[in-house]
């Protein structure tokens, strides 16, 4: 079955202790990227990568790291999580050229 | 950095009803999908529309892209306790390497 899997789906968490969520899709896309939604504010984009090794900026990267080693993988690593990125946050993939995003289940961050 | 608006944002009808979602940008997008998305999963495609003044239709939702490409609409015809979540727009702009932006979103409740 196509799909894009991330785990955990639920972290509580303290501030500063360093937290890793992993996000593996098994349709061979080259796109992924990272969301964060918080009410009222839709998905903004935290992080994308083009293909392995190629990642960049989206709109609200401050306090966040990913990498791309390998095509199917793309995690979001948060070094000294803060309560302000407590956060419902989405990964999703897709083939080049603005075709169909497929997304994870979510993941529930709470910082405290 | 392209921006999409969504009206409303919260909509509260009764089955039966007839519903029109609004999303508006001053930009131009080479392509505008609708997502829906369900309490604790992700957001799933419903359409995409690439064509000035295209109109898709799936069962009792016709979406419609805008002759201009910078504005799109999704009506609702009987809408039933079904059709309860959170519909996103998102567009999408060739060439550009971050793939989708996304409006914020109108959460529908259909009350039976």
């Amino acid at each position: 079955e196509a799909q894009v899997t991330q785990n955990p789906r639920y972290l509580i968490t303290v501030t500063g202790k360093k937290l890793t969520v992993t996000c593996s899709q098994n349709m061979n896309h080259e796109y992924m990227s990272w969301y964060r939604q918080d009410p009222g504010l839709g998905l903004r984009q935290i992080y994308y990568s083009m293909n392995v090794e190629v990642t960049d900026k989206g709109d609200v990267p401050e306090g966040y790291k990913v990498s791309r080693k390998e095509k199917r993988n793309f995690p979001l690593i948060l070094e000294s999580p803060s309560p302000n990125q407590t956060s419902l946050y989405f990964c999703a993939s897709s083939l080049a050229g603005n075709t169909e995003a497929f997304f994870g289940q979510g993941t529930r961050l709470t910082v405290v | 950095t392209q921006l999409l608006e969504q009206s409303p944002q919260f909509l509260s009808i009764q089955e039966g009803e007839n519903l029109t979602v609004y999303c508006n940008s001053s930009s131009v997008f080479s392509s505008l999908q609708w997502y829906r998305q369900e309490p604790g999963e992700g957001p799933v495609l419903l359409v995409t529309v690439v064509t000035g003044g295209e109109v898709k239709k799936l069962k009792r939702l016709t979406f419609q892209f805008g002759d201009a490409r910078k504005d799109s609409s999704l009506h609702i015809t009987a809408a039933q306790p079904g059709d309860t979540g959170l519909y996103l727009c998102a567009g999408g702009s060739k060439g550009s390497a971050r793939q989708l932006t996304f409006g914020s979103g109108t959460q529908l409740t259909v009350l039976p």
